[in-house]
């Protein structure tokens, strides 16, 4: 069972308009929690990284929110641009067993339209 | 400063062939992590060095392996190919691997096509 789940598994929005990624996991304890962006035939690259002990993180027009208490998390992207037209995938790095050995969600794929 | 190089981007193979998939970190990078993208499973953890060991494991068949150099540079080696083995495989390097608190970057690929 995959312990990181993300919601919508897809979503279409007009450029402009703001929007909110969630995922939810079961990974615990925990080291951090990361939001990556994923373009098509690329790579993933980092957004943010928030360990437990942080609430928010912002890179730009992307803002992580963290809940421990509840396992969630949210990414929010503001005045969505074209560009911003990709696979946003939540992974969460297990405090135990260390290293790289991240755990992926499924990612949302996010298409914005003019 | 380059980023992480694979090599090659493409590939073809059949049933039952073995494939070497290598991976350049970013100089001075010395943890680099292998992971496995197809759409069904999404991402999934392969392994992961860190100064020629291996540090971690994911849950994958010993037809599954791997090895760092001292220059850093990572190969991974799937033997004995199957159909499900067709998929993007990315790599991932960072300066250390202290319980996955460093950023990880990652290249571009290798897609893997298994006929």
């Amino acid at each position: 069972k995959n312990q990181v789940e993300q919601s919508p598994q897809s979503l279409i929005i007009l450029e402009g308009k703001n929007c909110t990624l969630q995922c939810n996991y079961t990974v615990s304890p925990f080291s951090n929690l990361r939001w990556y962006k994923q373009d098509t035939g690329r790579g993933p690259v980092s957004l943010t990284i928030m360990t437990f002990s942080e609430n928010t993180k912002s890179n730009g027009r992307y803002t992580a929110t963290l809940d421990a208490d509840t396992k969630q998390s949210s990414l929010h992207i503001t005045a969505s641009q074209l560009s911003d037209s990709a696979s946003y995938i939540c992974v969460v790095s297990p405090l135990t067993g260390g290293g790289n050995k991240l755990t992926f969600g499924t990612g949302t794929q996010l298409k914005v339209e003019l | 400063k380059a980023g992480v190089t694979q090599t090659p981007r493409y590939l073809i193979k059949t049933r039952g062939q073995q494939v070497t998939l290598s991976c350049s970190p970013i100089s001075g990078h010395r943890s680099v992590s292998w992971y496995q993208q197809t759409p069904g499973q999404g991402l999934q953890f392969l392994f992961e060095y860190f100064s020629e060991t291996q540090r971690n494991k994911g849950n994958f068949p010993g037809r599954f392996s791997g090895r760092q150099f001292s220059n850093s540079r990572s190969e991974m080696n799937v033997s004995t190919l199957e159909l499900g083995d067709s998929a993007l495989y990315l790599c991932a390097s960072s300066l250390f691997a202290s319980q996955g608190q460093d950023e990880l970057f990652f290249g571009e690929g290798s897609r893997l096509t298994v006929l």
